[in-house]
């Protein structure tokens, strides 16, 4: 079955604790990108990846990092979580930037 | 730069009514996409929709209808015969087909509630 999944679905942890959040696709996409949904502002998207070893900033990437070492792997790391980062995020994939992007389940993360 | 407006922000109607879902987008580019997707209360995003900016043909799926006119820059989604299942956030969004940066641009939303 085609999908993007993302790990963990929740967490909970507190405020400079390192986490990542993990994003992999079955579909041999080249496109994958990382969005944060707040309520009132839609999604927005956080950083993008055109390929392997190809990443750049989208609307709000300030305190989020992301490699892409493989085509099917796009991990989102925060390195020092802040409060203003609790929020729910969507890893999405495509076959190419402006083909459909489809969506992994979210994962709620909430930083105390 | 490109803009989505979700101009309703929520709409709430009765079980059988026809509802449309407003969206209006700003952008400069002359190729471009438009998307609907759906949130319903589990979370997940669905996909629903892709028009290209070439193509202004309406669509119809079923109960759903999407009315795309450039000359308004609109992509307005209609479900008709509504049901308690259509309750959901619904999303507008735009990609650019000629600059580079950024994959789609979300409108914020608009939440349907169908009352039984």
């Amino acid at each position: 079955e085609a999908q993007v999944t993302q790990n963990p679905r929740y967490l909970i942890t507190v405020t400079g604790k390192k986490l990542t959040v993990t994003c992999s696709q079955n579909m041999n996409h080249e496109y994958m990108s990382w969005y944060r949904q707040d309520p009132g502002l839609g999604l927005r998207q956080i950083y993008y990846s055109m390929n392997v070893e190809v990443t750049d900033k989208g609307d709000v990437p300030e305190g989020y990092k992301v490699s892409r070492k493989e085509k099917r792997n796009f991990p989102l790391i925060l390195e020092s979580p802040s409060p203003n980062q609790t929020s729910l995020y969507f890893c999405a994939s495509s076959r190419t930037r402006t083909d459909t992007q489809y969506f992994g389940p979210g994962t709620r993360l909430t930083v105390l | 730069a490109q803009k989505v407006t979700q101009a309703q922000t929520e709409i709430s109607v009765v079980e059988k009514e026809d509802v449309t879902l407003d969206c209006v987008y700003e952008t400069r580019d002359t190729t471009y996409y438009l998307f609907w997707y759906k949130q319903p209360p589990s979370g997940e995003l669905v996909f629903l929709i892709r028009r290209n900016s070439f193509d202004e043909q309406n669509e119809i799926s079923g109960r759903y209808s999407w009315n795309f006119q450039k000359s308004t820059s609109s992509f307005n989604f209609t479900i008709t015969a509504s049901q308690v299942v259509d309750s959901a956030v619904y999303f507008c969004a735009l990609s650019s087909g000629d600059t580079g940066r950024r994959a789609l641009t979300f409108g914020s939303g608009t939440r349907l509630q169908v009352q039984p």
